[in-house]
C-alpha cells in the first residue's frame, strides 16, 4: 500500500488566498484526521471523520477553516481566506478502528503564508 | 478528556547508552497508548502501541515502553543509543472505548539528540 497520500508537499501563498490541501487515505480505513503542527502549539487535531461523516470538528480553529470527505477515498481542507499565523505543518492520518486504532500519517504540507 | 505530558523537551543520550523517554498521561476511561516518531520534514512513523494486551510492549528499531497503570505512565526505552536514533519522538493517547475512532491526543514531543 502506498499509504497515507498527501498533497501538495508545499504550498505558498499570499495572505487572503484560499488553500486546499488534499488527503487520500490508505485503502480500507475508515477514519480520517487533520491534525497540525507549529512549534509553538505542538500536534493538534483539527477534525475527524468516520466512514466519511464528520463527527468532531472543535479543533478547527476558526470559520474560515472546513474539510470535507465526498468518498471513502479523499478529503479536503480548505482555509479561506488564509492568514499567515495558519502556517504550520498539516497532516492527514487514517486508521481501522476498533481493530487497529493505531493513526497511519501521511508526510504532511507545508503551508506558508506571506 | 485525555492529555499527555512528555518530561524532557530535549534528551541527549552517548551513542551506546540507554535512552529513557518519559510519557505521563491522564485520561478518565482506559487508554490506548502510543510512541511515534518523527523524523525531520517526514510524517509520524509508528514506534509502538499499547492496546490493554502485554504490559510490556516491544516495538520497531530496538524500542519498547512498559504501561504502568498506577504511575499513569508509558515510557520508552532503548537499550543501545544508535546514531540513527535521533528524531523527534511523540506520545499519544486515545480512549480504549473508541477503539481509537476518536483520534490521538499528542504531547509536545521530546527531541533525541545522540552524541557520538
Amino acid at each position: 500500500d502506498a499509504g497515507v497520500i498527501q498533497s501538495p508537499r508545499h504550498e505558498v501563498t499570499e495572505m487572503g488566498q484560499e488553500v486546499t490541501l488534499r488527503c487520500k487515505p490508505i485503502s480500507g480505513h475508515n477514519s480520517l484526521f487533520w491534525y497540525r503542527q507549529t512549534m509553538m502549539r505542538g500536534l493538534e487535531l483539527l477534525i475527524y471523520f468516520n466512514n466519511n461523516v464528520p463527527i468532531d470538528d472543535s479543533g478547527m480553529p476558526e470559520d474560515r477553516f472546513s474539510a470535507k470527505m465526498p468518498n471513502a477515498s479523499f478529503s479536503t481542507l480548505k482555509i479561506q481566506p488564509s492568514e499567515p499565523r495558519d502556517s504550520a505543518v498539516y497532516f492527514c492520518a487514517s486508521s481501522l478502528p476498533p481493530g487497529a486504532p493505531e493513526a497511519f500519517f501521511g508526510q504532511g504540507t507545508r503551508l506558508t503564508v506571506v | 478528556a485525555q492529555s499527555v505530558t512528555q518530561l524532557g523537551s530535549h534528551v541527549s543520550v552517548s551513542e551506546g547508552a540507554l535512552v529513557l523517554l518519559r510519557c505521563n498521561y491522564s485520561s478518565s476511561v482506559p487508554p490506548y497508548l502510543f510512541w511515534y516518531v518523527q523524523y525531520p520534514n517526514q510524517g509520524l512513523q509508528l514506534l509502538l502501541k499499547y492496546t490493554s494486551a502485554a504490559t510490556l510492549v516491544k516495538g520497531i528499531n530496538g524500542f519498547e515502553a512498559e504501561f504502568k497503570k498506577s504511575e499513569t505512565s508509558f515510557h520508552l526505552t532503548k537499550p543501545s543509543a544508535h546514531m540513527s536514533d535521533a528524531a523527534e519522538y511523540f506520545c499519544a493517547v486515545s480512549p480504549l472505548s473508541g477503539g481509537g475512532a476518536d483520534g490521538l491526543t499528542f504531547g509536545k514531543g521530546t527531541h533525541l539528540i545522540i552524541q557520538p
